[in-house]
Formats: C-alpha cells, sequence, structure tokens
C-alpha cells in the first residue's frame, strides 16, 4: 500500500537519553525519505534526509538509517534535550508525493 | 526567499459561511500542495499541483472543497458553506521538485488555523 507505518507514537525519554522512532513502507520504489519537526504550533520543518543510495546519515545528535531490503528507515536522537520535545513526522516521496506517517510525540523529560 | 507564504494565519467563522486560504509558494517551486492537519487524522494531502495544474485531488473530502491555482505564485483552498468538522490547520507546501538542487523536499507554509463555530 501506500502508507507509512510509525512507531511509536508517543516517546517520552529523559534528557541525556536516546530516542529511536522506526518507520516502515512497502513500496519499493520510494528512493527519498525526509524526516520533519513540528513543534507545538508551528509548522513541520525537515530536519534530516535520506536517499536510496545510502544507509546511514548523521547531523550532528540525529541520524537516520534506511534498510531499503527490509523497508524500514528510522531516526536516531542522541544526547537528548528539552528543545527536542516535539512530532517528529517521517515521510516517504510517492508518485509525484509525499506519504507522512502519524507522527511520534517525543517528550524529552528534564 | 520568504518561504512559503499563507493567509491568514487564524480565522474564525461560523457554520455555513465561506472559507478561502491564501498560498504563495517559493519562487521556482512547480509543486504545490495543501495538506490538512488534525488530532484524529494527523496529515492529509488534499490536494496538489504541478505547475499550476491540479494532479490529484483525491484527497479533497467533498464538494464543499474547492482548490485553484491561477498562476505559478498564488493558489487558493476554499470551502463553501464551511462545517465545524472544518476546524483544521491547513497547510500549504512548495516543492522544486525534480528541479530542486535539494532533491524533492518539500516546505510547509505556517499554517492557517481555522476554526468553524
Amino acid at each position: 500500500g501506500e502508507n507509512v507505518e510509525q512507531h511509536p507514537s508517543t516517546l517520552s525519554v529523559q534528557e541525556g537519553d536516546s530516542a529511536v522512532i522506526k518507520c516502515t513502507y512497502s513500496d519499493s520504489a520510494s528512493n527519498y525519505f525526509p524526516w520533519y519537526k513540528q513543534e507545538l504550533g508551528k509548522r513541520p520543518q525537515l530536519i534530516i534526509d535520506i536517499r536510496s543510495n545510502v544507509g546511514e546519515k548523521k547531523d550532528q545528535r540525529i541520524a537516520v538509517t534506511l534498510n531499503k531490503t527490509a523497508k524500514h528507515f528510522s531516526l536516531h536522537i542522541t544526547e537528548t534535550q528539552p528543545e527536542d520535545s516535539a512530532v517528529y513526522f517521517c515521510a516517504r516521496e510517492g508518485t509525484y508525493k509525499y506519504i507522512f506517517g502519524t507522527g511520534t510525540r517525543l517528550k524529552v523529560l528534564a | 526567499d520568504a518561504g512559503v507564504i499563507q493567509s491568514p494565519r487564524h480565522e474564525v467563522t461560523e457554520m455555513g459561511q465561506e472559507v478561502t486560504l491564501r498560498c504563495k509558494p517559493i519562487s521556482g517551486h512547480d509543486y504545490l500542495f495543501w495538506y490538512r492537519q488534525t488530532m484524529m487524522r494527523g496529515l492529509e494531502l488534499l490536494i496538489y499541483f504541478n505547475n499550476n495544474v491540479p494532479i490529484d485531488d483525491s484527497g479533497m473530502p467533498e464538494d464543499r472543497f474547492s482548490a485553484k491555482m491561477p498562476n505559478a505564485s498564488f493558489s487558493t483552498l476554499k470551502i463553501q458553506p464551511s462545517e465545524p468538522r472544518d476546524s483544521a490547520v491547513y497547510f500549504c507546501a512548495s516543492s522544486g521538485g525534480l528541479l530542486d538542487y535539494s532533491g524533492n523536499t518539500i516546505y510547509f507554509g505556517e499554517g492557517s488555523w481555522l476554526t468553524v463555530v
């Protein structure tokens, strides 16, 4: 199908711990997988993306991994901070459009 | 570039009234998307345009919703008549598609927060 399954729907971690969010998809033609962060009352903003020709990409405390064979990709946030609290959406590029996961509400506890 | 610009940012209207939401995409982007976000349904794609032409409107909930893109720098989403269940945040987004240097990233506007009472 078209949908992207995203888990967990909510995630609470202690400040300084790591957080992992996972998404799965079924369309093997997808080649581009962005992650968006949406703070309360704000718009979704791109934080990191990955293309199908690489397996991992890092940007400071965030990283994304992609397993095309298994059709899943994950967002990893290390050394979490209170400002990481937000809703995170994974997405995949579909046929001329973008399909989003249902979102993960991350709460970093100080 | 100023990014995707939406107006109004907030609107409260009475049931039965017409609502028009406006969007200016990023200059040079040839894809424009309208999304609706609610707690229950998350981010739903309503319709998208390529080069001002509607490509897929299968997400438009019903005939009360319509969208137009008369030129490359302007789009509207209209709800007539509005109902309380239309209350949501409506996001416009744009993408450069295959021509965008960063790939196919889409950029969201700040959203229009609609409340129908």
